[in-house]
């Protein structure tokens, strides 16, 4: 079965850091890009970016770019998002997902993360 | 501010046949394919539509889409209670702001 196991839910204060982790399983993790998206509490998908396992490419979206980076280890088919520096408004769901083309479908999900950032 | 839009909110009762239509303001969108995802209450969003039209195997026929220019719809027929969920269109924008995936501002699905 085809599938991506997110990391769990976060609590973090303004100004910490924080890498969240999506793990593949039932493919060949390395040739499908990873695109993550986030959803704020009550709102709709908002697409962040997406990160290429094979080469580690990426591409932002400019409203993350500078805030987020991407990362992964194909060797143990996870992908990461890191934020250096949270901010109460990163307080939202951020899920996972495979797409086979950077600018294609995303076919399967993760469960996503809860991350809430709160003093 | 989402560059495909969609009404807020649909509803029908079991059995009827409800249509959510998502409109592009940019050009560029309407000359690559569009995406519809399915997010039930609580849950992540799966693939529901994708190519415009293409169903994933597993999703069941009652739901089908179109696109005609820079719009589309997803309809569903013969509604059950389970389809109460919220839809988000969705379309790759490679406008030089920042190329990217768009996303409408999802449609709360109501079934009554």
């Amino acid at each position: 079965e085809v599938q991506l196991v997110q990391s769990g839910a976060e609590v973090k204060k303004p100004g910490e850091s924080l890498k969240i982790s999506c793990e593949g399983s039932g493919y060949s993790f390395a040739f499908y890009w990873i695109g993550w998206v986030r959803q704020m509490p009550g709102k709709g998908l908002e697409w962040m970016g997406i990160f290429y396992p094979g080469d580690s490419g990426t591409r932002y979206s400019p409203a993350f770019q500078g805030h987020v980076t991407f990362s992964g280890d194909k060797s143990i088919s996870t992908a990461y998002l890191h934020w250096s520096s949270l901010k109460a408004s990163d307080t939202a769901i951020y899920y996972c997902a495979r797409s086979y083309t950077p600018n294609g479908h995303m076919d399967v999900w993760g469960q996503g993360t809860t991350v809430t950032v709160s003093s | 501010q989402s560059v495909l839009t969609q009404p807020p909110s649909a509803s029908g009762t079991p059995g009827q046949r409800v249509t959510i239509s998502c409109s592009a303001t940019n050009s560029n969108i309407g000359t690559n394919p569009v995406t519809w995802y399915q997010q039930l209450p609580g849950t992540a969003p799966t693939l529901l539509i994708y190519s415009n039209n293409q169903r994933p195997s597993g999703v069941p026929d009652r739901f089908s889409a179109s696109k005609s220019g820079t719009s589309a719809s997803l309809a569903i027929s013969g509604l059950h209670s389970e389809d109460e969920a919220d839809y988000y269109c969705a379309a790759w924008d490679d406008s030089l702001n920042g190329p990217g995936v768009v996303f409408g501002g999802g449609t709360k699905l109501t079934v009554l």
